[in-house]
């Protein structure tokens, strides 16, 4: 398709178990982002990657929680020994320079821990 | 560092009435300004932007807003509301340099009364 692609729309997972979360961006977006989205919250910045590296990782709410993006495509958003606080949705973005900067984000994933 | 304020929450209006969701911001340079849409179980979706030139922006769906910088204001308005307005809509202030990522702000909840 032409837009962002999330995978899995829906995710449930137990308490302590490992998730992980994919983005394709739109073909040739060399920047990538990662927000999570929690009620009440608006849009929390998490990582951003420009080609394959990651810049800035300012916004990993914790150890727990790493991405890496490849080929300079598909990112993997990985959460580890997920807890309840974790519930949210997250949601992934990719952007370019031509036609002025714009961001395009995708459908997100909800992930909910129980 | 660049922040963005949405004043309330939550907005009911009456179909046909007039819609304002205000935000204002704070940046240190020149900013690249933003208003996001999202439906219900939708990722967010682009209604306009400012980034140079005109302060009256047009976009998407007859909304508009206006870049005032005496203020530090970015309010979205439209003349008259339709039922298929009800949605959240985000404010978001874009960082120049570095991750150039986008800041957003908690959102406003819009509700279209009949």
């Amino acid at each position: 398709g032409a837009g962002v692609s999330q995978s899995p729309s829906n995710k449930v997972t137990e308490k302590g178990k490992d998730v992980e979360l994919r983005c394709d961006p739109i073909s040739g977006h060399t920047a990538l982002y990662w927000y999570r989205q929690s009620l009440g919250q608006g849009l929390e910045f998490l990582i951003y990657f420009q080609g394959n590296s990651a810049p800035d990782k300012s916004g990993l709410p914790s150890d727990r929680f790493s991405a890496e993006r490849t080929g300079g495509s598909v990112s993997t958003l990985t959460i580890q020994r997920t807890q309840q606080e974790d519930s949210a949705v997250y949601l992934c973005a990719s952007s370019f320079y031509g036609e002025g900067w714009r961001a395009f984000f995708g459908q997100g994933t909800r992930l909910t821990v129980v | 560092a660049q922040s963005v304020t949405q004043l309330g929450s939550h907005v009911s209006v009456s179909e046909g009435a007039l819609v304002l969701l205000r935000c204002n911001y704070s940046s240190s340079v020149p900013p690249y300004l933003f208003w996001y849409v999202q439906y219900p179980n939708q990722g967010l979706q682009l209604l306009l932007k400012y980034t140079t030139g005109a302060t009256l922006v047009k976009g998407i769906n007859g909304f508009e807003a206006e870049f005032k910088k005496s203020e530090t204001s970015f309010h979205l308005t439209k003349p008259s509301a339709h039922m298929s307005d009800a949605a959240e809509y985000f404010c978001a202030v874009r960082i120049q340099g570095g991750s150039e990522k986008l800041v957003f702000g908690k959102g406003t909840k819009l509700t279209v009364n009949p």
